[in-house]
């Protein structure tokens, strides 16, 4: 079956520094998003992404994060100056009509 | 402001035992609810999708129900495994082609020997 590939599975950075978190999404979706479960609470919702464009985001995305579709196959979360509170495990998804999602990037922010 | 509240918080049950877990949400304009397994420190697995027009949906010993407008489903698991072993997620979408998941905060099962 097809799936949600993510990359790294960890990450651990130092406060201030930016990370970029990649995902290649399964191949005839349109759909893209990120999610993030910092530990013990809710998966949240970040963004989403279709047509080339961000259609919708969340409180939580602000200017520190960004987003990019820089060829056919990637996708990519850019947290420019990360935070403490950015430590969490981040989701890659796509969707066709059903979301798949990636196995996650657990970032440590030090 | 979509919320989704899912009971039991946990759940522990003997191997072979049949069990339902509830999910109920705030707002009935979705587009489609799915349940999802999370494995710990892992990702989340689809196990099944039920679109708003559905009653119902069925996968091997799993069963997922869809009520709108009462704002509830549930996950039914017949005949327990361990390896059944693991947080469940409800998620609904709301109406839209890119809308965004709200996800409940999960009932955490653990099935004995």
């Amino acid at each position: 079956e097809p799936e949600v590939t993510q990359t790294p599975s960890h990450q651990v950075t130092q406060m201030g520094q930016e990370v970029i978190l990649r995902c290649v999404p399964i191949s005839n979706h349109l759909y893209f998003y990120w999610y993030r479960q910092i530990l013990g609470q809710k998966v949240e919702f970040l963004v989403s992404f279709y047509n080339n464009e961000i259609s919708e985001k969340s409180e939580i995305f602000d200017d520190q994060f960004s987003v990019e579709r820089p060829d056919g196959s990637n996708f990519t979360l850019k947290i420019r100056s990360t935070k403490l509170e950015d430590s969490a495990m981040y989701f890659c998804a796509s969707k066709l009509e059903k979301l798949f999602f990636g196995s996650g990037t657990q970032l440590s922010v030090l | 402001k979509q919320e989704v509240t899912q009971i039991p918080a946990a759940l522990s049950v003997p191997e072979g035992e049949n069990l339902v877990l509830n999910c109920s949400f705030t707002d009935s304009a979705i587009y489609n609810l799915q349940w999802f397994r999370q494995d710990p420190g892992k990702g989340l697995t689809s196990l099944l999708l039920i679109q708003s027009s559905q009653r119902e949906q069925t996968s091997g010993r799993l069963n997922a129900s869809l009520d709108k407008s009462s704002g509830r489903s549930t996950l039914y698991i017949a005949a327990s495994q361990p390896g059944d072993s693991a947080t469940y997620l409800c998620a609904v979408m709301r109406a839209g082609t890119a809308s965004k998941l709200t996800f409940g905060t999960g009932t955490r099962l653990q099935v004995t020997l």
